[in-house]
């Protein structure tokens, strides 16, 4: 079985500030990795995604993460966000075959 | 842009009525999903389909709800009697496993039972 957690439900940033969301998950086969964003009433859009090979990836809209083996997390970052982040992110994980698999989400609140 | 469409976009029912929400996968994705959204519980998987064949429904509660691919071109889930806690955001999904793990949602149905 796989899980997912995402350690903050919120997260309040200032506009043009830094953003970290932090993604932990446990599987005991690999995996592939996914953060998702929704917009207010909106369904869910890919953002990123690691499948294999580097473990540092880009996105969309100038988002990055890092898949760290070891600590099995796959945090996402932001240098600088944007009011139209404001959103809520979902971390994802599937093994080969299996279902996917969310993360509670993390609500992010752009303030100006 | 490929697509995947639901509709209704929005159900207003009362308790004890049949619900049926349809969804269009992207053509050539083999992989649908069934996801429910509430404030509570997050993003729970309900069902999912590979090749049309359910894989898994054990998030379903299974003497009310049914999800069906009678085609290809489309995925159905019914709620017979809805309750009122069924009330929520529903997303059907769709992939291709043999391709770029790229999952497309579509917009949701919301649903609300009074």
């Amino acid at each position: 079985a796989q899980s997912v957690t995402q350690l903050d439900s919120q997260v309040p940033v200032f506009e043009e500030a830094p953003v970290e969301l932090r993604c932990n998950y446990s599987s005991s086969v690999s995996v592939y990795l996914f953060w998702y964003v929704q917009y207010p009433n909106q369904g869910l859009q890919l953002l990123l995604k690691y499948l294999s090979g580097s473990t540092l990836v880009k996105g969309i809209n100038g988002f990055e993460a890092e898949f760290n083996k070891s600590q099995t997390s796959f945090h996402l970052r932001k240098p600088s966000v944007h009011i139209s982040d404001t959103a809520e992110y979902f971390c994802a994980v599937r093994a080969a075959g299996n279902k996917l698999t969310f993360g509670g989400g993390t609500r992010v609140l752009v303030k100006p | 842009d490929a697509r995947v469409t639901q509709t209704p976009r929005h159900k207003v029912t009362e308790m004890g009525q049949e619900v049926t929400m349809r969804c269009q996968p992207i053509l050539g994705h083999n992989t649908v999903f069934w996801y429910r959204q509430t404030m509570m519980q997050g993003l729970e998987l309900l069902a999912y389909f590979r090749n049309r064949a359910p894989l898994d429904d054990s998030g379903m509660p299974k003497d009310r709800f049914s999800a069906e691919m009678p085609d290809a071109t489309l995925a159905t889930l019914k709620i017979q009697p809805s309750e009122p806690r069924d009330s929520a955001v529903y997303f059907c999904a769709s992939v291709d496993t043999g391709g770029n793990e790229k999952l497309f949602f579509g917009s949701g149905t919301q649903l609300s039972v009074l």
